[in-house]
């Protein structure tokens, strides 16, 4: 079975700074899928970026990128110019490739931005 | 962007009730699952939601517990049977669309707060 570790309940940074989100996972698979998700006080689930294992290129969304180590088994997300809006609990997930298959999230990191 | 809406939006039941809890999205989509967010805890799969057939539920979850429909591609409803106070929690639901299918995406709905006395 997959797992998926958030080493970091808790985090702050400064608004306009960067921060890094680590998040580690345990897999025998060689191929599959793993996203970070954001969730606001308002609950809604939104999802920030996606990175398929057999990608070495590292995923970027705007101020969102990644940094995908595979042998490590590592997955963190870097906020460039953090912003108020940023702050949310972020789940890391982790996703088998195939069809109806379950996303099996991390415990998540409270991120809170701070002006 | 496709819509996906969930009702109620929140409620408070007593113990041994049960409710039931909509999810409807504006466009067809191939996949559709439910979530269980325990309070200040991570998601937890309950159930694919299978169109036309019975859903399938993960480990630790049963039908009897958690029935769920799925009529058709855009709509899906569970059921929270004879509720106890371990039942407060967030129930979300998630969609996945056919054009992201092979990628993995999922997109969730807004949550249902649930509240047990």
């Amino acid at each position: 079975a997959q797992t998926v570790t958030q080493s970091q309940p808790e985090m702050s940074v400064q608004e306009a700074e960067t921060v890094t989100l680590s998040c580690t996972y345990d897999t025998s698979e060689n191929n599959y899928y793993l996203f970070w998700y954001k969730q606001p006080p308002s609950r809604q689930m939104i999802l920030v970026i996606r990175q398929e294992a057999y990608k070495q290129q590292n995923a970027t969304e705007n101020r969102f990128s990644v940094n995908f180590q595979k042998a490590a088994k590592s997955f963190s997300l870097k906020i460039s110019d953090s912003q108020l809006g940023d702050t949310a609990m972020y789940f890391c997930a982790f996703m088998k490739p195939l069809r109806r298959s379950r996303l099996t999230f991390g415990e998540g990191t409270q991120l809170t931005v701070n002006p | 962007s496709a819509v996906i809406s969930q009702k109620p939006s929140r409620d408070i039941c007593q113990r041994g009730t049960s409710l039931t809890i909509q999810c409807q999205v504006d466009s067809q989509v191939t996949m559709m699952f439910w979530y269980r967010q325990q309070p200040g805890q991570s998601l937890t799969l309950i159930a694919t939601a299978n169109q036309g057939s019975e859903a399938t539920y993960e480990s630790g979850f049963v039908i009897d517990k958690f029935p769920i429909s799925r009529p058709n591609l855009t709509f899906s409803t569970l059921t929270v049977s004879n509720m106890s106070p371990e039942d407060s929690s967030i129930y979300l639901c998630s969609v996945e669309f056919s054009s992201t299918g092979l990628t993995g995406e999922q997109y969730f709905g807004p949550g249902t707060r649930l509240t047990v006395t």
